[in-house]
């Protein structure tokens, strides 16, 4: 069993460009969810996707979009980048409202 | 907003036991966690509890829950420099579906 597998493992950007970061959930998992992680700070929720929809926003701006496709796995797009979405995204997978395990993140660095 | 409080710093010598606490504010909290996070990797699935447990153990660890007080504690016995990480704790809503973190604590083992 793989784990959850996440690419790319660190990008760079520069401000105004757009991103796309992917994940992959663990086998047997249906629910991904997605998380910023900023330097020194726990993980705050971004949103969760079940059955292709998103089922849960946390409090990011319109600029953060995902997409869930029918095998699981799970892409998140952020659009217009600033300085301040620098951090670790995480991304982590569960069998419905079960345990969630996380990926090893990607690194996005905003230049 | 629900809020996770977590001490940022705990130090201890090898082989004692570690208490790492943490408070929530929300009391339709109905999953505790506890996660592991190493220098430049995701986090990893320690250990968690439901709301109606007090008490959870699990080979070195041991999780307490005291829901009267919203406080939770992660003990872990003969503590060795391999636990020297960030620990985090979190906590869902009733519905499950996001997941707030604490600041984590960043444990030190001292040989």
């Amino acid at each position: 069993d793989a784990g959850v597998t996440q690419s790319p493992t660190h990008l760079i950007k520069t401000r105004g460009q757009q991103v796309t970061l992917r994940c992959s959930p663990k086998s047997g998992h249906d629910t991904v969810s997605w998380y910023q992680q900023a330097l020194g700070q726990g993980p705050q929720f971004i949103f969760q996707y079940y059955e292709e929809e998103e089922r849960q926003r946390g409090n990011f701006p319109d600029r953060f979009s995902g997409h869930q496709f029918p095998n699981y796995s799970s892409e998140l797009n952020v659009n217009a980048l600033l300085l301040g979405d620098s951090a670790l995204y995480l991304c982590a997978s569960s069998l419905g409202r079960g345990g969630k395990f996380f990926g090893p993140g990607t690194r996005l660095t905003v230049l | 907003g629900e809020d996770v409080e977590q001490s940022l710093f705990l130090s201890v010598r090898e082989g004692d036991s570690s208490v790492i606490n943490c408070t929530y504010t929300d009391s339709s909290s109905t999953y505790l966690y506890w996660y592991k996070q190493e220098p430049g990797a995701g986090l990893q699935l320690l250990t968690y509890i439901f709301s109606n447990m007090d008490m959870k153990q699990d080979q070195r660890l041991t999780v307490l829950l005291n829901k009267k007080d919203k406080h939770l504690s992660l003990r872990i016995a003969d503590t060795q420099t391999g636990d020297s990480a960030i620990y985090f704790c979190a906590e869902t809503g009733g519905n499950n579906n996001d997941m707030r973190f604490g600041a984590g604590t960043r444990l030190t083992v001292k040989p």
